[in-house]
């Protein structure tokens, strides 16, 4: 597709599940973000990629959390033992190259996560 | 605490008139400042963006201004169509330490356009 693509757009699960995230970015982009919008807010910064590697890892919440992205193109972002505050929109982003000054990012739709 | 703070909610104009939608930020180390469009069910899209070298930045109907002293953005639009009734996002990245692709989000102003 034209641009970023996240699946599923609903995931309802039950407290204490585990859940994957996927993010198909524009191809040929290198970088690649997750960000997490709770209700009310504005999106917050979780992980960024350069290629395979995490570049920053630094908003991932806690140890429950982890996004990988193996070939350098899809990535996932893994959630363990979900707990009702996991709820939000979880959005991917895409560019060609690092960072948001030089290159336009594109965000996908996201995908509502809620935990019951 | 929040270092990119959007103080308006909501905001309502009529077409054909001005929308002004304001940002302030706290953190002195932000140099790079955007502006993102957000229909619902959908992801941000980019709008505009300034430097903090400038302190203004037009394109088309949308003008960024930048008030470093003040710490103090602001989004204007005109004329306001009802297209662009969305949520719109200001958000901020620092360039010191690499870190341009961690942008801070403020948590958004809802601007209606009524015709």
């Amino acid at each position: 597709g034209a641009g970023v693509s996240q699946t599923p757009s609903n995931k309802v699960t039950e407290k204490g599940k585990y859940v994957e995230l996927r993010c198909d970015p524009i191809s040929g982009h290198t970088a690649l973000y997750w960000y997490r919008q709770s209700l009310g807010q504005g999106p917050e910064f979780l992980i960024y990629f350069q290629g395979t590697g995490a570049a920053d890892d630094s908003g991932l919440p806690n140890d429950r959390f982890f996004a990988v992205r193996p070939e350098g193109s899809v990535s996932t972002l893994k959630i363990q033992r979900t707990e009702r505050g996991d709820s939000a929109v979880y959005l991917c982003a895409s560019s060609l190259d690092g960072g948001f000054r030089y290159t336009e990012a594109f965000f996908g739709q996201g995908t509502r996560l809620t935990v019951v | 605490d929040q270092q990119v703070k959007q103080n308006s909610p909501s905001l309502s104009v009529q077409e054909g008139r001005i929308s002004i939608l304001n940002c302030d930020y706290t953190n002195s180390m932000f140099d790079y400042f955007l502006w993102y469009k957000k229909y619902p069910a959908e992801g941000p899209t980019f709008l505009i963006s300034i430097s903090s070298i400038k302190d203004k930045n037009e394109d088309g109907r949308f003008t960024v201004f930048l008030n470093k002293s003040a710490k103090h953005l602001s989004l204007h639009i005109v004329p306001s169509q009802p297209g662009d009734s969305a949520v719109y996002f200001c958000a901020a990245s620092a360039e010191s330490g690499g870190s341009n692709y961690k942008l801070t989000f403020g948590k958004g102003t809802l601007l209606t356009v009524n015709p």
